[in-house]
């Protein structure tokens, strides 16, 4: 079965830092997405970033930037700059493209940033 | 783009009734949604996948004639939630994919409280 796991419940960084959250998944497939979701105090989800596995340059948005490891079955990602609107839960999620289109989500890393 | 709106956004309800829960897709066709229950500080879990025109696919565990889905056109799905109880108590997201993209947009979610 395919997993997603997420080893830090919870972390923080100052204002202006970077942080790097983890993420880590398990499958026997060779193609397949990768995402980071946020979903801040008012509980919308907003993708962050998004990764096909058939691509092997790291994707970027702005501030964040993963670190996507096919071997090693990772997929942190980088906040750079960190500011207090990045405070919010973020939620790393595999997608395969076998079979139907369901996401499956990590237990999430809840994220503060101090000012 | 690919803005998902649910409505209502929060929802009172007594012991015994049904309340209906609107997902709407507004700027773009979605060829399939996904019904997701959040319990506090736990990830998304799947309830249900709908494709327009065709009946939802449950998840394990999720009953379907208590978590009524339909998908009656492309922007467009509603998850009724049949003889609530206080257990059905919950925050409740909906999401939205086209059939060109691997990206599921995510609706703000619905409190519901059965009392």
């Amino acid at each position: 079965a395919q997993t997603v796991t997420q080893s830090q419940p919870e972390m923080s960084v100052q204002e202006a830092e970077t942080v790097t959250l983890s993420c880590t998944y398990d499958t026997s497939e060779n193609n397949y997405y990768l995402f980071w979701y946020k979903q801040p105090p008012s509980r919308q989800m907003i993708l962050v970033i998004r990764q096909e596995a058939y691509k092997q340059q790291n994707a970027t948005e702005n501030r964040f930037s993963v670190n996507f490891q096919k071997a090693a079955k990772s997929f942190s990602l980088k906040i750079s700059d960190s500011q207090l609107g990045d405070t919010a839960m973020y939620f790393c999620a595999f997608l395969p493209t076998s079979g139907t289109y369901k996401y499956i989500f990590g237990t999430g890393t809840r994220l503060k940033v101090l000012a | 783009g690919a803005v998902v709106s649910q409505h209502p956004s929060w929802v009172i309800c007594k012991s015994g009734t049904s309340v209906k829960i609107e997902c709407r897709s507004l700027d773009f066709q979605a060829t399939t949604m996904f019904w997701y229950r959040q319990f506090p500080k736990q990830s998304l879990m799947l309830m249900a996948t709908s494709n327009e025109g065709s009946k939802a696919t449950y998840e394990q565990g999720v009953e379907k004639d208590k978590f009524l889905i339909n998908h009656a056109s492309l922007t467009l799905s509603t998850l009724t939630v049949t003889s609530a109880h206080p257990e059905d108590s919950s925050f409740y997201i909906c999401s939205a994919q086209t059939s060109s993209t691997d990206t599921q947009y995510f609706g703000p979610g619905t409190r519901l409280t059965v009392l």
